[in-house]
């Protein structure tokens, strides 16, 4: 079967970095996305990797081992603002999104 | 961001109602996507259109019924639910690349509660 396992839930401190992973298990392969969801807000699009290796986009960065199964979402300097969910989402052979339950992430000051 | 909207975005009904959810995306897009987001759960793909065409039902009971007539617009019609049905319910859009990956822009979803 196709499966996305994060963490329920993570704490961090403002200023720190915090590291979600994702391990993904999907029949055939088309790239994992994160997507940052606010409470009450919609979820965003923060990146898309379909090849092995590191993205980086200002603060955060997104990870990506296809022989693992494995992807990560780094988050530099933390924010308050930054308290969110983060959902892992893999790309089948259909091209249809794979969803993980999302990672509440929760900043201290 | 206002590329996807949705109205309403709170929504209370008894079990014998019927009501419509509106999603309308101003992005050019010819996809578009309901998903059902409950508490702790991953998101639940309902229905996929792409071009105005269903292409995709998830084994969604039939009393949620989609309506896209045309690719701008998608309607959610709800009749006779659950209270099991209460939920974020979510719409997305994508470009609709043909045999390509696709990133999907969300709606802020409608919160309904089913009494």
């Amino acid at each position: 079967g196709q499966n996305i396992d994060q963490p329920t839930e993570m704490t961090a401190t403002e200023g720190a970095i915090v590291q979600i992973n994702c391990t993904y298990q999907t029949s055939g392969f088309n790239g994992l996305f994160w997507y940052q969801q606010h409470a009450g807000e919609a979820p965003t699009f923060l990146s898309y990797n379909v090849l092995d290796g590191l993205e980086e986009k200002g603060r955060f960065s997104s990870f990506l081992s296809r022989s693992k199964g494995y992807s990560y979402l780094l988050l530099k300097e933390l924010q308050m603002k930054d308290s969110a969910s983060y959902l892992c989402a893999g790309m089948d052979s259909n091209y249809q999104l794979i969803w993980g339950a999302g990672t509440k992430l929760i900043i201290k000051p | 961001e206002t590329g996807v909207t949705q109205t309403p975005r709170h929504l209370v009904m008894g079990m014998t109602n019927k009501k419509s959810l509106k999603c309308e995306q101003h992005l050019g897009h010819n996809a578009m996507y309901w998903y059902k987001q409950s508490a702790k759960k991953p998101l639940e793909l309902m229905f996929v259109y792409n071009f105005k065409e269903q292409t995709e039902n998830n084994s969604v009971p039939s009393r949620f019924s989609p309506e896209c007539p045309n690719s701008s617009h998608l309607f959610l019609h709800l009749h006779t639910l659950q209270p099991e049905d209460s939920a974020l319910y979510l719409c997305a859009s994508s470009q609709a690349l043909a045999g390509g990956p696709d990133t999907q822009y969300f709606g802020p979803g409608t919160r309904l509660t089913v009494l």
